[in-house]
């Protein structure tokens, strides 16, 4: 299993700035994903975070809306900027370790406001 | 990932079994049969996955039909800590491995 920490849990933000959320694991791991649930919803992948390496993003998300880093195997972040009231959401932190076959972990998720 | 189809809400008794199915008659032979679930305020939590037998552990158990077309997680005696919402996910391995499709899941409420 894995341990997933992330930071801030909530926040509450003004339009036009930026966020940046860290997840810490508690152990190195393989796989690091982003997901944000919208009010009401289910989860969306954002992207695939990288070690050492740009990130993937899923169809309909861009770099330099959600820029994100992940410099080692541990430790990853997501960057909402210029924020808007649409972003409003639950962002998650996601990891995967060992082959095909192995389930995820997710951590409590950044509740964000943006006003 | 391949689509799958849940009931959009589902109901039990405590200590009762609840049954939750799950269509997914498109998985791919090497799809794995993830199942999810997130409470209130919560992020998901792992219930259970499998490939092509069925699957038992601490939480909860998970019957996969021969032709794997569908699956059932089935709680064997429902507590209100059960009450959430249950992902159902056929994952596929190569370049989408790990990458999760969420439906919109199945609220399962369990009443005293």
């Amino acid at each position: 299993s894995a341990v997933i920490s992330q930071k801030p849990s909530r926040d509450i933000c003004q339009r036009g700035t930026s966020l940046t959320i860290q997840c810490q694991v508690d152990s190195q791991v393989t796989m690091m994903f982003w997901y944000r649930q919208q009010p009401g919803q289910s989860l969306t992948l954002i992207a695939t975070a990288n070690q050492g390496s740009e990130a993937t993003y899923e169809s309909g998300f861009v770099i330099d809306k959600f820029p994100i880093s992940r410099p080692n195997l541990t430790f990853s972040t997501l960057t909402v900027s210029n924020m808007s009231p649409e972003d409003s959401s639950i962002y998650l932190c996601s990891v995967m370790n060992g082959g095909v076959g192995t389930e995820a972990f997710f951590g409590q998720g950044t509740r964000l406001t943006v006003v | 990932d391949a689509k799958t189809t849940q009931p959009n809400s589902m109901e039990s008794n405590e200590e009762e079994p609840v049954h939750l199915p799950c269509n997914h008659s498109t998985i791919s032979g090497t799809d794995y049969i993830h199942w999810y679930r997130q409470l209130p305020s919560q992020g998901p939590e792992y219930v259970i996955h499998g490939l092509t037998s069925n699957v038992n552990n601490r939480m909860a158990s998970l019957a996969i039909a021969e032709d794997r077309k569908s699956s059932t997680l089935i709680l064997h005696r429902a507590t209100l800590r059960d009450a959430a919402v249950y992902y159902c996910i056929a994952n596929a391995g190569g370049t989408s491995y790990g990458k999760l499709t969420f439906g919109q899941g199945t609220i399962l409420t369990v009443h005293p």
